[in-house]
């Protein structure tokens, strides 16, 4: 079966300081992959996603960044935080024709 | 422009009272509509998914209905386990991306 590990779990982080959050994926190959931010009562806002390795497409201009260094890793980064990247990090796959999204258990970030 | 609207925000609901939840949705094409649960502090957890105007999905206590302007999770007889945030999602047949609902926070007392 397929499993999604995320992590970590919970970050804190100063404010210019680097970012690398990790998300691979188990039991399938060349999924779509993703990164959602969210914030407290509001929707899932897609960061990026990922159809294959190198491709990246970014939705929202931010300070954030995705890499897809190999079939089943999704990485997401900052070279320098801000404030306001504080937030619930989510990181999600989807493979085959129903297309269903699969989350991982989501990595708190705050940024002090 | 695709969106999803959820409705209520918030629902209290006392053990065992019956409700519904409302997700109403405007896409280029629906491709699919799901529902997810999301407990506090973690990743939603997928529940359904719904393709076409007069498909429905139960599981346990839970079912969901779709028409092509919305879709209703039903819950029958809840439990307090059943507290947890429910969140709509769209797929527009031109995407593999979700456009989702900001969620409707459920719970259920004892």
């Amino acid at each position: 079966s397929q499993t999604i590990h995320q992590w970590p779990a919970t970050l804190v982080q100063p404010v210019g300081s680097p970012l690398s959050l990790e998300c691979t994926v188990e039991g399938t190959s060349n999924p779509n992959l993703y990164w959602y931010r969210q914030a407290a009562g509001r929707g899932l806002q897609l960061l990026f996603y990922s159809v294959g390795i190198g491709q990246i497409s970014s939705e929202v201009p931010q300070n954030l960044s995705a890499s897809r260094p190999q079939d089943r890793q999704f990485i997401l980064s900052s070279k320098k935080l801000l404030l306001s990247d504080s937030g619930f990090y989510l990181c999600a796959w989807s493979a085959g024709r129903l297309n269903i999204q699969y989350f991982g258990a989501g990595t708190r970030l705050s940024v002090l | 422009e695709d969106q999803v609207t959820q409705s209520p925000e918030a629902l209290r609901l006392q053990e065992g009272e019956s409700s519904s939840l409302n997700c109403s949705y405007t896409v280029s094409g629906l491709r699919g509509l799901f529902w997810y649960r999301q407990d506090p502090g973690k990743g939603p957890e997928f529940l359904f998914t719904l393709y076409s105007a007069g498909e429905e999905k139960e599981k346990e206590r839970l079912k969901a209905t779709l028409t092509k302007k919305e879709s209703f999770l039903h819950i029958t007889a809840p439990k307090p386990e059943d507290s947890a945030t429910y969140l709509c999602a769209v797929q527009a047949s031109y995407t593999d991306k979700l456009i989702f609902g900001t969620g409707t926070r459920l719970q259920v007392f004892p």
